[in-house]
């Protein structure tokens, strides 16, 4: 069946540095990609989307791109904030959404 | 972005009970979907809540344990049967706009504890 396999946590980085969390998913169709996240005490919200090869979904400085031929969809982010803390899932829809592990990500001062 | 409620936002219950869980969504959802999220865990699909027939189950989850109704658009119920501790979790209401977009909204969840 589909799967998504993303890096796990946790990561801990100082604030300014710099933010890569993979994710790779099985490439079975072409589905629509997101990343979502989960800030501490608050419901999941979806973070970006991309929903063709080569798509860059953007969002609060985040960013990740649709790469068909690694099938993978990485979210970065140049200069990381405190406030960014909190979980990030990697999520494809096939015929439904799947969502991967889930990185845990801590911004220290 | 749409607006989803849900409640209790948390239990605390004892084995052997059953908890429904209600969940409100606005006129901008279609689609409804019940999650769960066990401590430390990633989200797992239990159903999606079809408008006025049988919820559509994932493999691994059955009707009997997790009844779900959507008597409309805009309301749906979970009911945790015969609760054990193995069923503590955040459960968690979604909906979509439209069919198979992948774009979710979420409630707050509800944290169950079963003791």
């Amino acid at each position: 069946g589909n799967s998504v396999t993303q890096m796990e946590g946790p990561v801990t980085l100082s604030e300014e540095a710099f933010l890569t969390i993979n994710c790779t998913y099985t490439a079975t169709g072409y589905p629509s990609l997101f990343w979502y996240v989960q800030y501490p005490g608050e419901g999941l919200q979806l973070l970006l989307k991309a929903t063709k090869a080569d798509d860059k979904g953007s969002n609060k400085g985040f960013e990740a791109t649709y790469r068909k031929e690694t099938t993978s969809f990485h979210l970065e982010k140049g200069s990381v904030q405190v406030s960014d803390s909190a979980v990030y899932f990697c999520a494809p829809c096939y015929d439904k959404v799947i969502f991967g592990p889930g990185t845990s990500l801590s911004v220290i001062p | 972005s749409a607006v989803i409620s849900q409640k209790p936002s948390r239990d605390i219950c004892q084995r052997g009970t059953s908890l429904t869980i209600q969940c409100q969504v606005d006129s901008q959802v279609t689609m409804m979907f019940w999650y769960r999220q066990q401590p430390g865990q990633s989200l797992t699909l239990i159903a999606t809540a079809n408008q006025g027939s049988e919820a559509t189950y994932e493999s691994g989850f059955v009707i009997d344990k997790f009844p779900i109704s959507r008597p409309n658009l805009t309301f749906s119920t979970l009911t945790v049967s015969n609760m054990s501790p193995e069923d503590s979790s955040i459960y968690l209401c979604s909906g979509s706009r439209g069919p198979n977009t992948g774009e979710l909204f979420f409630g707050e969840g509800s944290r169950l504890t079963v003791l």
